[in-house]
């Protein structure tokens, strides 16, 4: 099992460009969430999807959108990338809400210039 | 709303010290609480977890206790590896409907040989 994935791993941006970060798992699992590390202010959820079908905004989700795609994999959308978003980007999953282990991927670094 | 807080790093340690690291947490009713690392350059996996009030969570050597009347879940371990060099971050989880982590800021651990 690779467990949690994330393409790109590193991706350099000029502000106002757009991308798309993938992110898949393949342990059956029903929640799946995108988080931003910066310096000093821990892990921040940016969004998650507690099951196929559904997406939720979580704390910072501005300049952001999401799809699920299917239960698999969760896509992180900028539009219009600002060097605001200059962070450290980390998907996660787990069986469900609640207690449930997260599994996090390895991150994508990214810099908006 | 809910709010982790955690002691400010780094902190260094020299090889066999003991460690303890602080956490308290702001919630309504009862969360589950948990300890999650991230080790240089890799996502956060999850070290330990406790679900109600005096339960001890404990992995790898380290202990973390659910104390609700002090509202705190301190990480604490009898001798530190150099191996254990890395950031631990502090994470609570509420009980109510579906909820999402709450992360601390994390603090960074240095142990020299």
């Amino acid at each position: 099992n690779a467990g949690v994935t994330q393409t790109p791993k590193f991706q350099v941006l000029k502000t106002g460009q757009s991308m798309t970060l993938q992110c898949a798992q393949d342990m059956n699992h029903n929640s799946m969430y995108w988080y931003r590390q910066d310096p000093g202010m821990g892990l921040r959820l940016i969004y998650y999807s507690a099951s196929e079908g559904t997406t939720d905004k979580g704390e910072v989700p501005n300049g952001y959108n999401v799809s699920r795609l299917n239960k698999r994999e969760f896509s992180l959308r900028l539009e219009s990338a600002a060097p605001s978003q200059t962070s450290v980007y980390f998907c996660a999953s787990s069986e469900g809400g609640g207690d449930y282990e997260q599994y996090f991927g390895p991150g994508t670094r990214l810099t908006v210039t | 709303g809910n709010s982790v807080t955690q002691m400010e790093g780094p902190v260094t340690l020299s090889e066999e010290a003991f460690l303890t690291i602080n956490c308290t947490y702001t919630a309504t009713g009862y969360p589950s609480l948990f300890w999650y690392v991230q080790y240089p350059g890799e996502g956060l996996q999850l070290l330990l977890k406790a679900t109600k009030a005096d339960d001890k969570g404990s992995n790898k050597g380290f202990e973390a206790t659910y104390r609700k009347e002090t509202t705190s879940f301190h990480l604490e371990k009898g001798s530190v590896q150099v191996s254990d060099s890395a950031v631990y971050f502090c994470a609570l989880i509420g009980n109510s409907g579906y909820s999402t982590l709450t992360f601390g800021k994390g603090t960074m651990l240095l142990v020299s040989p």
